[in-house]
């Protein structure tokens, strides 16, 4: 079964810990994203990778970082998180013809 | 930059009557367009897309969406809505490398 998973699903922590969110995908897919949903604003990219080791910016990067070190995973990393951050959080991966793949959302809540 | 612009942020309608979703953007090169719908406390899952051809696009669950080049929109609409169809919906872009989501239409159907 073609899927998206993130971990964790949900995570309550404090300013200035660094955090990490997995994701990982099970299609080979070269393409993957991370978004942010926040009432009001819908979705908003934060970084995506075209393939191993490229990565770039989306609309809010500021306070991410991301790796792609291997195909199937894209992790998001807070290095100091802050409560501006607190959002639910969408990895996406992208298939032909243009469709993506969401996993099921990761509730951050940074206090 | 591109932009879409969902113009009802909530739509009631009750049940078994029609409905349509507006979604108008902005670019200035060809898109993919697309919606998706979120249920309470789940990720997106596509609804429908146009890529190219026919600018009339059925998706699952009794949606369809036209594409319209010269006014730029991409509405969502069913004939008759059930109660299941409670959800918000995004509207998205595909351009270039990135994808643009309008701030999301919440549908409350009506019994």
């Amino acid at each position: 079964e073609a899927q998206v998973t993130q971990n964790p699903r949900y995570l309550i922590t404090v300013t200035g810990k660094k955090l990490t969110v997995t994701c990982s995908q099970n299609m080979n897919h070269e393409y993957m994203s991370w978004y942010r949903q926040d009432p009001g604003l819908g979705l908003r990219q934060i970084y995506y990778s075209m393939n191993v080791e490229v990565t770039d910016k989306g609309d809010v990067p500021e306070g991410y970082k991301v790796s792609r070190k291997e195909k199937r995973n894209f992790p998001l990393i807070l290095e100091s998180p802050s409560p501006n951050q607190t959002s639910l959080y969408f990895c996406a991966s992208f298939g032909r013809p243009d469709t993506q793949y969401f996993g099921p959302g990761t509730r951050l809540t940074v206090l | 930059a591109q932009s879409v612009t969902q113009l009802d942020s909530q739509v009631p309608v009750f049940e078994e009557a029609p409905v349509e979703l507006r979604c108008n953007y902005s670019s200035s090169v060809s898109v993919y367009l697309f919606w998706y719908v979120q249920y309470p406390n789940q990720g997106l899952q596509l609804l429908l897309k146009y890529l190219s051809g026919s600018t009339l696009v059925k998706g699952i669950n009794g949606f369809e969406a036209e594409f319209n080049k010269s006014q730029t929109s991409f509405h969502l609409r069913k004939p008759s809505v059930h109660i299941s169809d409670t959800a918000e919906y995004f509207c998205a872009v595909s351009a270039g490398n990135q994808f643009y989501f309008g701030t999301g239409t919440s549908l409350t159907v009506i019994p």
